[in-house]
């Protein structure tokens, strides 16, 4: 059964950049889409953008749309989501999660808690 | 882009009895060609990942207990618990993936009563 195993937390300073990873443990992500989520502290779930690692091809909330980039590294079965400009009001936990053949989110990673602090 | 409601915000109930949450979205999640509605729901434990339940509105993830059901079609869902566990303790998310920007609820927070 493939797992999701994420990269550890970050502390980052307002205005610098964060570039989670995502790495297929036990299996390849073969043509399923990846996706980001997020989830603020005491808050919801938040989805942030999508790769699909066999193509490359991905999609954005626009709200993310040129501050958030997601790449695949196939050969070590590795998605990363790298944001940038960095503020307060991202500080939350990223979660990423393979999407389910039928729909919906049937493999979460760990998630991994950024902190933007000055 | 369509927008997720779900109500109420929390509820509490009693051990065995039933727990119903609604989810409600701006536009319906019907796909017409083969009659399936794009919607997820999801269980998320405190300091846990969210959980899948079902996926097409109604169809049980693999592995979850049958007392969770999902139903509803077009623009409104539940999700029922039929007999609350004290295990069900979480928040239940809606999540419509009919088109992108996919988007959740707000979450419901289950308590027991």
């Amino acid at each position: 059964q493939v797992q999701l195993v994420q990269s550890g937390a970050e502390v980052k300073k307002p205005g610098s950049s964060v570039k989670v990873s995502c790495r297929a443990s036990g299996g390849t992500f073969s043509s399923f889409t990846i996706s980001w989520v997020r989830q603020a502290p005491g808050q919801g779930l938040e989805w942030m953008g999508m790769i699909v690692p066999a193509f490359g091809t991905t999609d954005y909330a626009q709200q993310f749309q040129g501050r958030v980039t997601t790449t695949a590294d196939g050969s070590t079965s590795t998605v990363y989501m790298e944001m940038r400009s960095l503020r307060s009001d991202d500080t939350a936990v990223y979660y990423c999660a393979r999407e389910h053949e039928n729909g919906g989110f049937d493999i979460w990673g760990q998630g991994t808690m950024v902190t933007v602090s000055s | 882009d369509i927008v997720m409601t779900q109500s109420p915000d929390s509820l509490a109930v009693s051990l065995g009895e039933r727990a119903t949450i609604n989810c409600k979205s701006s536009q319906s999640l019907l796909y017409s060609s083969n009659n399936k509605n794009y919607l997820a729901w999801y269980q998320q434990k405190p300091g846990q990942r969210p959980r899948l339940l079902t996926y097409w509105a109604s169809t049980r993830e693999s592995g979850v207990p049958d007392r969770f059901s999902g139903s509803g079609s077009g623009t409104d869902f539940t999700l029922t618990i039929s007999s609350l566990q004290a295990e069900d303790v979480a928040v239940y998310y809606c999540q419509q993936y009919f088109t992108t920007p996919w988007a959740f609820g707000q979450g419901t927070k289950v308590e027991i009563k």
